[in-house]
């Protein structure tokens, strides 16, 4: 079945550590990719996008995602953290299909940073 | 700005009950999508539209009905809540068809069914 996999449920780190989350999807065709991020208390908001070109796309807030396709992978980077970046972070998949544009997310990976 | 509003933040409903959820968008965007949340399933997608009366079902439709009778105007039915439907619903458009156009997300609504 054709699936999004976010290996990391819940991730905690300690201010200025560098984060990896990991994203693998399933799908065979050409696909459309994203980083979505859910602060507490807020709304999902886009973290940033994939649809063609340089697979390494920069985002908001400096995060960075590379989509390997050889691997089906779009992994989240950052740096160096911050406690504002506590939040859960959703990976979503898009088949670039026509009569649709329908996202398959991922479960979700919770980011703690403690300051 | 793009905005999603959705009518309630919290619902508590009784086992049986009809439920409305209603979700308004403010940007003339074609697609419109229902979404229920739960811890360790992520975003799992009810109904979306893609037009004015159009609908089509997602991954979960069982449990659930959808209107969309204006462009801007998005509508989860529960015909007759249960409690597996305690959940957080969430709302969200974009422009078209194309792949790469991203989804805006409301704030959410959170229903219990006791």
């Amino acid at each position: 079945a054709q699936s999004v996999s976010q290996h990391n449920h819940h991730v905690i780190l300690s201010e200025a550590a560098s984060l990896e989350l990991g994203c693998n999807y399933s799908y065979g065709g050409t696909v459309n990719l994203f980083w979505y991020v859910q602060y507490p208390g807020q709304h999902l908001q886009l973290l940033l996008k994939y649809f063609s070109g340089d697979p390494l796309v920069k985002g908001i807030k400096g995060f960075e995602a590379e989509f390997i396709k050889s691997k089906f992978s779009f992994n989240l980077r950052k740096p160096s953290v911050q406690w504002s970046d506590t939040a859960e972070y959703f990976c979503a998949v898009m088949p670039d299909q026509t009569g649709a544009n329908n996202l398959f997310f991922g479960t979700g990976t919770r980011l703690t940073v403690i300051p | 700005d793009v905005k999603v509003t959705q009518s309630s933040r919290y619902l508590v409903k009784r086992t049986g009950e009809k439920v409305f959820l209603e979700c308004v968008q403010d940007m003339d965007h074609e697609n419109m999508f229902w979404y229920r949340q739960d811890p360790g399933l992520g975003l799992r997608l009810i109904y979306f539209s893609y037009d004015v009366k159009m609908k089509e079902k997602g991954d979960i439709p069982e449990g659930y009905s959808v209107s969309r009778e204006k462009k801007e105007r998005f509508s989860l039915i529960l015909e007759s809540a249960s409690t597996n439907q305690t959940s957080m619903y969430l709302c969200a458009s974009s422009l078209g068809l194309a792949g790469s156009d991203e989804q805006f997300f409301g704030p959410g609504t959170r229903l219990t069914v006791l």
